[in-house]
């Protein structure tokens, strides 16, 4: 089985350039998260749907950080404007539905680095 | 509310040593928890979980955890630690009753001497 895929793996852009990051999660899991990893923060999270509707976005930092899921094999990320204190790994994972005993499964993540 | 503790953001071990990864957690409900791995380059991958059942969980790789609700602890050990155990080890927990948002744990580097 495929697992979560993300792309692009790493990008590297100019301060204030859009940045997008995609997703396609496992068919047939419900769930959906998008994660920021820093050494300083640790793991967060920064929002996460369930069947395409995003539930908690609870995490995002601020009003440049956006996320869509228009299909359920299909999610973004996207910071507008980016800022160099954005720079981070961004995973995304995806879990079945149902009840929290269900793992998340995470893809490799896309190293970002704004300069 | 829900937290993870993890003692020690770096462990060494011996390569042949018995690994030990400590977690506490702290639950107002009864919790499912997991402990994850994390390889350079890499998102994290499930090893291993406790939900119901059985305290004493075995996972992937030789790992295994036990749950001790008296000590809100699930440990992770390995008997013998290999040189391709090196790698982050996080530990997370949630709540039984629907979906749960889950919290991790800061993790902990297992770095391996040969």
């Amino acid at each position: 089985d495929a697992g979560v895929i993300q792309s692009p793996r790493h990008e590297v852009t100019e301060m204030g350039q859009e940045v997008t990051l995609r997703c396609k999660p496992i068919s047939g899991h419900d769930y959906l998260f998008w994660y920021r990893q820093t050494m300083m923060r640790g793991l967060e999270l920064l929002i996460y749907f369930n069947n395409n509707v995003p539930i908690d976005d609870s995490g995002m930092p601020e009003d440049r950080f956006s996320a869509k899921m228009p299909n359920a094999s299909f999610s973004t990320l996207k910071i507008q404007p980016s800022e160099p204190r954005d720079s981070a790994v961004y995973f995304c994972a995806s879990s079945p539905g149902g009840q929290s005993n269900q793992p998340q499964h995470f893809g490799d993540g896309t190293r970002l680095s704004i300069l | 509310a829900q937290s993870v503790t993890q003692l020690g953001s770096h462990v060494s071990v011996s390569e042949g040593a018995l690994v030990l990864l400590r977690c506490n957690y702290s639950s107002s409900v009864p919790p499912y928890l997991f402990w994850y791995v994390q390889y350079p380059n890499q998102g994290l991958q499930l090893l291993l979980k406790y939900t119901t059942g059985a305290t004493l969980v075995k996972g992937i790789n030789g790992f295994e955890a036990e749950f001790k609700k008296s000590e809100t602890s699930f440990h992770l050990t390995k008997p013998s630690a290999h040189m391709s155990d090196a790698a982050e080890y996080f530990c997370a927990v949630t709540n039984s009753g629907g979906y749960q948002k889950v919290t991790f744990g800061t993790g902990t580097k297992l770095q391996v001497i040969p």
